[in-house]
């Protein structure tokens, strides 16, 4: 198993509709959940990060934690064309040290 | 500097050949990481220096490869035999440190092709 899983996708979601991108992980020592956007060719860079139960909000994104299940999503509403990118999950590992995973990653692409 | 700063930012090699990769976190930033992302593909976690602690290696995919940091400060990334699966781009990054929350930022990569 995977440390850091996510759907590959691509995900295709239209201009304006609610874009749902998840993640799963597997140690339950795991402290600290980041979600980063990269562009093709580009480096990642970080959209929000999350390390309590429940919602965050920040704009029109919302990351979501349950750390029951194990798993971490984002939502994107009102999706732009210019959110088309792949999205990465990330968690800060909590044991033996705080070493940062990320998952493989999800394409998402939003049409105008 | 600004940022964390990564060099070269391209580096073409023959097969054989060893290859150092430089990177300059952001001041006062503790922790320092190193990543490897094939075309196409996720970030493969590579090696983890925080403070002076000893280095999380466990992400080094053979012993061609080895990481040092100086005075914890600039590391280097070594790939010695470099072989054409080496090819993919190196992505450094830091933070201030191990503790909850603290964001990751990356470097724009090093992007090594072994010919």
């Amino acid at each position: 198993q995977k440390e850091v899983e996510q759907n590959s996708g691509p995900l295709s979601v239209p201009e304006g509709a609610i874009a749902s991108l998840n993640c799963t992980y597997s140690d339950r020592g795991s402290q600290s959940f980041f979600w980063y956007r990269q562009y093709s060719g580009k480096s990642p860079e970080l959209i929000m990060f999350i390390y309590s139960n429940g919602d965050k909000e920040d704009g029109r994104f919302t990351a979501q934690l349950n750390k029951a299940s194990q798993y971490v999503s984002l939502l994107i509403r009102d999706s732009q064309p210019s959110d088309s990118a792949t999205y990465l999950c990330a968690v800060r590992i909590g044991t033996g040290g705080f070493k940062t995973i990320f998952g493989a990653g999800t394409r998402l692409f939003v049409k105008a | 500097g600004a940022g964390v700063s990564q060099s070269p930012s391209n580096k073409v090699t023959e097969k054989g050949k060893d290859v150092e990769l430089r990177c300059d976190p952001i001041s006062g930033h503790t922790a320092l990481y190193w990543y490897r992302q094939s075309l196409g593909q996720g970030l493969e976690f590579l090696i983890y220096f925080q403070g002076n602690s000893a280095p999380d290696k466990s992400g080094l995919p053979s012993d061609r490869f080895s990481a040092e940091r100086t005075g914890g400060s600039v590391s280097t990334l070594t790939i010695q035999r470099t072989q054409q699966e080496d090819s993919a781009v190196y992505l450094c990054a830091s933070s201030l440190g191990g503790e909850v929350g603290n964001t990751i930022y990356f470097g724009e990569g090093s992007w090594l092709t072994v010919v």
